[in-house]
């Protein structure tokens, strides 16, 4: 079956600009999550949907970042006055949690967001 | 969740067995040791978990101490195609849906 997807694959940006990244979770997965990734670093956390809510943003690194779930599927982080310092891959992944399964998040290719 | 510790590369013969260990010293009771890793360009894979037996799964095995302070994640029969950044990654139970907090984890070079 289909993976997480990620569009685009590739943004450039202008410092200032308005961007969206969009994420296609698995189909039936009601948890999705949002990483980002500088260069030699490991993924930091952003934030963390279970269906349309959000169940912990405390990694969105300020008020700049924003993402929605709408209707418990799709999600779009998006990110207002673009800084160099948000250039980053940026990952989504899901899963699906049941009582005694959440063993693995689902990773997507990631986005890499270049801010010019 | 608690921190972990990683060496930062490693070195493996095409064919031999990868030991790569992690140290999670303040790692609680009910916290369960992840392994994931990333493939150059790819988002990370989820590899194997454990809480404190012995778990062996297609891709790996992982072995925890009796005291739970550190463990290792074995692949017996590493391929060009294992060269990877291998995270260690400690966090509660499955079925609580929780963040993933990497460290910056150990690239393993495969060679031929």
């Amino acid at each position: 079956g289909a993976g997480v997807s990620q569009t685009p694959s590739n943004k450039v940006t202008e410092k200032g600009k308005y961007v969206e990244l969009r994420c296609d979770p698995i189909s039936g997965h009601t948890a999705l999550y949002w990483y980002r990734q500088s260069l030699g670093q490991g993924p930091e956390f952003l934030i963390y949907f279970q269906g349309t809510g959000a169940a912990d943003d405390s990694g969105l690194p300020n008020d700049r970042f924003f993402a929605v779930r709408p209707e418990g599927s799709v999600s779009t982080l998006k990110i207002q006055r673009t800084e160099r310092g948000d250039s980053a891959v940026y990952l989504c992944a899901s899963s699906l949690i049941t009582q005694d399964r959440d063993r693995e998040q689902f990773f997507g290719p990631g986005t890499r967001l270049t801010v010019l | 969740d608690a921190k972990t510790t990683q060496p930062p590369s490693m070195d493996c013969a095409e064919g031999r067995a990868a030991n790569l260990p992690c140290n999670h010293s303040t790692i609680s009771g009910n916290e369960y040791v992840y392994w994931y890793r990333q493939i150059h360009s790819q988002g990370p894979q989820y590899i194997i978990h454990g809480l404190k037996n012995n778990e062996t799964n297609e891709m790996a095995s992982l072995i925890i101490t009796e005291d739970r302070k550190s463990s290792t994640l074995i692949l017996p029969h590493a391929t060009l195609r294992d060269t990877a950044v291998y995270y260690c990654i400690v966090r509660g139970r499955p079925g609580t849906a929780s963040k993933l907090t990497f460290g910056t984890g150990t690239r393993l070079q495969v060679t031929l």
